[in-house]
């Protein structure tokens, strides 16, 4: 079964200082792989993601992550961050189903607290 | 182009009572699923439909929960008798693709946040 590992709870970062949060995952073929965000009240969001190719990809709201197989890792990077990254973000891995679609596992999320 | 919708936003109700939630997903998304989310926690898939048909409900507790989506469109979630521990936000999101999984990508509703007195 897949499961996705995310170690910091919390993470709190200067305003324009860089990010990196982690993501590890167990998935025994090539893994879909998803970074989410959510803001208070909010649906999730969809900041990148990972099926094939590149293992650097880039997203909206400047945010990249890089895919590496040896050691199971989606990190999720941002150069300079702004006081609206402020959110929780979740890595979540994903398996195509026979009927159709992708089943996410989802990480249990960190916490983003911007310092002005 | 309109999102995910989802209703009510809060609800609070005592246990041993019942609920539901409903969903419309974005126009033309055949795919449409239910998720459950405890405080602290990811994301948990309860139910997935394909147009009007289940497709994985494996994590569904179907003693007390039960998911239609009879016209292929929009959705509804229903948890009777509700139990302390359904406390959660419940998420709907939905997506187009059938058969290309790379560009599969799942948009979620703001969710319905229960609260079990």
């Amino acid at each position: 079964a897949q499961s996705v590992t995310q170690p910091d709870i919390h993470i709190t970062v200067s305003e324009g200082a860089s990010l990196e949060l982690r993501c590890n995952y167990s998935y025994g073929a090539t893994p879909y792989l998803f970074w989410y965000v959510q803001s208070p009240g909010q649906g999730l969001q969809l900041l990148l993601k990972y099926f094939s190719g590149d293992t650097l990809v880039q997203g909206i709201k400047g945010f990249e992550a890089e895919f590496k197989r040896s050691q199971s890792s989606f990190n999720l990077r941002k150069p300079s961050v702004h006081w609206s990254d402020a959110a929780e973000y979740f890595c979540a891995v994903g398996a195509g189903l026979t009927g159709g679609g992708n089943k996410l596992t989802f990480g249990t999320g960190t916490q983003l607290k911007v310092e002005l | 182009e309109a999102g995910v919708a989802q209703s009510p936003r809060y609800k609070i109700i005592e246990k041993r009572q019942s609920v539901a939630f409903w969903c419309n997903p974005i126009s033309g998304h055949a795919t449409l699923y239910w998720y459950q989310q405890i405080l602290g926690q990811g994301p948990k898939l309860l139910i997935q439909f394909q147009n009007n048909g289940v497709v994985d409900d494996s994590q569904l507790p179907k003693d007390r929960f039960s998911a239609e989506r009879l016209k292929g469109v929009d959705s509804t979630l229903k948890i009777q008798p509700a139990k302390l521990e359904d406390s959660a936000v419940y998420l709907c999101a939905s997506s187009s693709s059938l058969l290309s999984l790379s560009t599969d990508t799942q948009y979620f509703g703001p969710g319905t946040r229960l609260t079990v007195l």
